[in-house]
């Protein structure tokens, strides 16, 4: 079965740059979105399409893609960006997966 | 405000078949360009997607779980459901329901969640 693959955890100090990546045989083919995710919390699109990113989401979070390799950005990390994020494609037949999440820690 | 709101038992014995429905307020399900899914997530672990239903019917399910996965949508209460037949402890998560977008392609509205055990 088809696969994303994150690293299960990132770590960055208020103000840096976060960056979370996700790969996955299809994505040159497949759009890739992410969502953020808080404890207790439903998950939150916040890119989509790669790299658009819907209306009410800060100009801080931005995606990028390249080969089989998709990146979610978030530039001058905050304490609240601390969560859970999961990107999502489609397989080559055009069924949904997510990948197995990353914890991002704000130090 | 489109909003989903799942419910539903909350435990279920193992062998029986898990039912929930989502309903969503703020927007007809009729109106296309959406499709309606279900997606859970084990304790403490990542999200799965189960299938999705289109308001005309149309189905589509996870391939690891369709042998046991019927998602049905009911037009005129702006509902749509789930039943998961032979319920094991695996089964027991988090279930979601979503509404995913063909614009944008994403799941962009979420239900609140609903922990479903399997138990007897």
């Amino acid at each position: 079965s088809y696969e994303l693959t994150q690293p299960p955890s990132v770590s960055v100090s208020p103000g840096q740059t976060a960056r979370i990546t996700c790969s996955g045989d299809a994505l040159p083919k497949q759009y890739a979105y992410w969502y953020q995710q808080k404890p207790g919390q439903a998950p939150v699109l916040v890119i989509y399409k790669d790299s658009e990113r819907p209306s009410g989401i800060p100009e801080r979070f931005s995606g990028s893609s390249s080969g089989t390799t998709v990146t979610l950005t978030i530039s001058g990390v905050q304490a609240e960006d601390e969560a859970d994020y999961y990107c999502q494609s489609a397989d080559s037949s055009g069924l949904w997966v997510f990948g197995g999440g990353t914890k991002l820690t704000v130090l | 405000q489109v909003q989903l709101q799942e419910s539903g038992p909350g435990l279920v014995k193992p062998s029986q078949t898990l039912s929930l429905t989502c309903t969503v307020s703020g927007g007809s399900i009729s109106s296309g360009g959406y499709y309606w899914s279900w997606i859970r997530q084990h304790p403490g672990k990542g999200l799965e997607w189960i299938g999705y239903i289109y308001y005309s019917g149309s189905t589509y399910y996870n391939p690891s779980l369709k042998s046991r996965v019927t998602i049905s949508v009911d037009t005129s209460k702006n509902q749509f459901s789930l039943k998961l037949s032979s319920v094991t402890a695996a089964d027991t998560a988090v279930y979601y329901c979503a509404r995913g977008s063909f614009a944008t392609g994403g799941f962009d509205y979420w239900g609140q969640g609903t922990l479903v055990t399997v138990s007897s």
